[in-house]
């Protein structure tokens, strides 16, 4: 079974803080994703990368970095975190489609943030 | 942009019974459109793909449609069980190099002994 892990569960963190995320996924994806998900606006796609020290903007990028420096591994990085930033992040992996394939994406437990 | 609209209000039934969730997309046209389930507190789990030139899709229980003219999908499961009980998003892949997910908001189904 693809197994997709994020570092904490639960995370509490003050305003200004620079907040790591870590992912990581044990199936050889090439793609790996991470998305806030929001009451009444469901998930939101902040960056994607499909392969390594490739990185490509998703729909919310603004506040938000990532790096993917091993395969397995893709970190999204809150510069300075902000109270509009408390949300759950999920992180998501899926191999390359070719062909017109398209694979679906296996996601993490999720990391619910909480800035204050 | 692409706009999907899943109903925001739950859906809830009687044990046994057929539930039929709807997902609504404007604009364009996706190449393939995907179910989800996804449980409190956990991340979304695949259910089903069908792809623009597929009808209809089915396993076990489950059963999607695609209609690329009305602009919506359809998701039932036939004899739900209280074990149903989850939100269930759509999501749309536009036929971009990246395959990237754009997601509804999900509709959260309740099955009632």
């Amino acid at each position: 079974d693809v197994k997709v892990t994020q570092s904490s569960r639960y995370l509490v963190k003050r305003t200004g803080e620079k907040v790591f995320l870590e992912c990581v996924q044990d199936m050889d994806h090439e793609n790996m994703f991470w998305y806030r998900q929001d009451p009444g606006l469901g998930l939101r796609l902040i960056y994607f990368s499909y392969d390594v020290k490739m990185k490509e903007k998703g729909d919310i990028p603004e506040g938000y970095s990532v790096s993917r420096e091993k395969k397995e591994r893709f970190s999204l990085i809150l510069e300075s975190a902000s109270t509009n930033q408390t949300s759950m992040y999920l992180c998501a992996s899926s191999l390359w489609a070719s062909g017109g394939a398209s694979y679906e994406q296996y996601f993490g437990p999720g990391t619910r943030l909480t800035v204050t | 942009s692409q706009k999907i609209e899943q109903n925001s209000e739950a859906l809830n039934i009687q044990e046994g019974k057929t539930a039929t969730l709807t997902c609504n997309y404007t604009n364009y046209s996706p190449a393939y459109l995907q179910w989800y389930r996804q449980d409190p507190g956990r991340g979304p789990v695949f259910l089903l793909l069908i792809r623009e030139n597929e009808k209809e899709k089915r396993k076990e229980r489950l059963k999607v449609t695609f209609d690329t003219t009305l602009k919506q999908s359809l998701f039932h499961i036939t004899a739900s069980q209280p074990a149903d009980s989850a939100t269930y998003l759509c999501a749309l892949v536009m036929n971009t190099g990246f395959q990237k997910l754009v997601f509804g908001t999900g509709t959260r189904l309740l099955v009632s002994p």
